[in-house]
């Protein structure tokens, strides 16, 4: 499976953006990138994906690089209730849409991100 | 209330002991999934299963076992627990058209 690169944690300040670096120079075609984040004391939430395109939705921005080697969420304006591990995760489509071979998720060590107030 | 609800939330237990871990759904997804988590990493799956007939191993499937009782509802059993099982424990289901999954709050598991 391809894998991804995370720096192990980053600071930020209470509303101010944040911007959460991902390499996966090995992704293959069919790799969708997929972002989830785990609060303290609670199981991992699914916070975006894409395929190529930029993609935005109500918790945050993913831009992917024209090569596809890495990608960057983007929080528009953090909060503390942002403070969280953030795991940058690649997800074969073929295996995720038609269910063949192993479909669970390979989870890194992630980012923690820390919020400043 | 919770769409993936996991039970017990936590266990103390001693070694040897079988342990069952349950969690339902009410999301009507069809796939459920079961994954580890040790302190400072990652999480691991340990099986999956993508409808009441389908089982599948993960990564770290020894020394567990799993049931698909209904659509559901999807447990992992311990049959005799040892100390390097503790860890925390979440279930995951998804739909397999949208791909994203959704975990339960966890369950933190201690093997004496």
């Amino acid at each position: 499976d391809a894998k991804t690169t995370q720096p192990n944690s980053m600071e930020s300040n209470e509303e101010e953006p944040v911007h959460l670096p991902c390499n996966h120079s090995t992704i293959s075609g069919t790799d969708y990138i997929h972002w989830y984040r785990q609060l303290p004391s609670q199981g991992p939430e699914y916070v975006i994906h894409g395929l190529t395109s930029n993609v935005n939705n109500r918790m945050a921005s993913l831009a992917i690089a024209e090569d596809r080697k890495s990608s960057t969420l983007i929080l528009h304006r953090a909060t503390l209730r942002d403070a969280a591990v953030y795991y940058c995760i690649l997800r074969d489509v073929i295996v995720m849409y038609s269910g063949g071979g192993a479909d669970g998720l390979t989870f890194g060590k992630g980012t923690h991100l820390i919020i400043q107030p | 209330d919770a769409d993936v609800t996991q039970t017990p939330r936590n266990r103390i237990t001693k070694t040897g002991k079988r342990i069952m871990l349950e969690c339902s759904q009410t999301k009507g997804h069809d796939r459920m999934y079961w994954y580890r988590q040790d302190p400072g990493l990652g999480l691991r799956l340990i099986y999956y299963s993508f409808d009441v007939k389908d089982i599948n191993k993960g990564e770290i499937s020894d020394g567990y076992s799993v049931s698909r009782q209904a659509q559901a509802k999807f447990s992992l059993s311990l049959e005799s627990a040892i100390p390097n099982q503790t860890a925390l424990y979440f279930c995951a289901t998804s739909d397999a058209r949208r791909g994203a999954q959704h975990f339960g709050d966890g369950t933190r598991l201690s093997i004496l």
